[in-house]
């Protein structure tokens, strides 16, 4: 199986700066590496991922970055403003799953200060 | 304009009930699945279907019965309900399973008391 550990649960920066929220995996199998933005009472939409050929990816003020070796992969907000607060979750899924399951971390909450 | 298309929005049950969460997407995706979001947890896989086969089940109760009429429809059977099964329940469906983007729908908040 996988776990995913997400570290830190709360983060918060001002408006302006940037917000770093890492994530590690267990199963060196894995190979694709998603980010979920989930706004309070809504459903977790994808944001940016990121695959294992890759080490690092970047759109609209994201950046996502991925050592294999570590078994880590990183999610930076640049330039953060309001509307980037809410929770974000890592997720990892194994290349050999057959139902395509991800496996998430526990969710960490940004708040970005005006 | 959703198309994915979770009912009910909220739900409350009572201990040792049957209640049965609708799903249903209009992205044109083989695959579906169900997850679970618990207070203080990570979300959860329980469920993935393509092609309306059982592809993956980490749910290690057998009161959780998916159902899956059409290829767009995925519906969450659960029977004997407990408190501890007090979640939200989010569908979600993908192109196939070859690990393309998950989309996940509104979810069902369910309440068991």
């Amino acid at each position: 199986g996988e776990q995913v550990e997400q570290l830190p649960s709360i983060l918060r920066v001002q408006e302006g700066s940037s917000a770093s929220i890492n994530c590690t995996y267990e199963n060196s199998a894995s190979n694709y590496f998603p980010w979920y933005k989930q706004e309070p009472g809504e459903n977790p939409k994808l944001i940016i991922d990121i695959r294992s050929n890759m080490e690092r990816k970047q759109t609209q003020g994201l950046i996502v970055l991925l050592d294999k070796k570590a078994k880590r992969f990183s999610l930076h907000i640049t330039d953060t403003q309001p509307g980037d607060s809410a929770m974000y979750f890592c997720a990892a899924s194994e290349a050999n799953s057959a139902g395509n399951k991800l496996t998430f971390g526990i969710g960490t909450r940004v708040l970005v200060r005006p | 304009d959703p198309k994915i298309i979770q009912k009910p929005k909220y739900l409350v049950a009572v201990t040792g009930s049957e209640k049965i969460l609708i799903c249903e997407q209009y992205l044109g995706h083989n695959a579906m699945y169900w997850y679970r979001q618990s207070a203080k947890k990570p979300l959860e896989f329980m469920f993935s279907y393509s092609y309306q086969k059982l592809m993956d089940n980490q749910t290690a109760s057998s009161r959780f019965q998916p159902q899956s009429s059409k290829k767009n429809h995925l519906d969450l059977q659960i029977t004997a309900l407990k408190p501890d099964d007090s979640a939200t329940y989010f569908c979600a469906s993908s192109q196939d399973t070859s690990q393309n983007t998950l989309y996940f729908g509104a979810g069902t908040r369910l309440s068991v008391l």
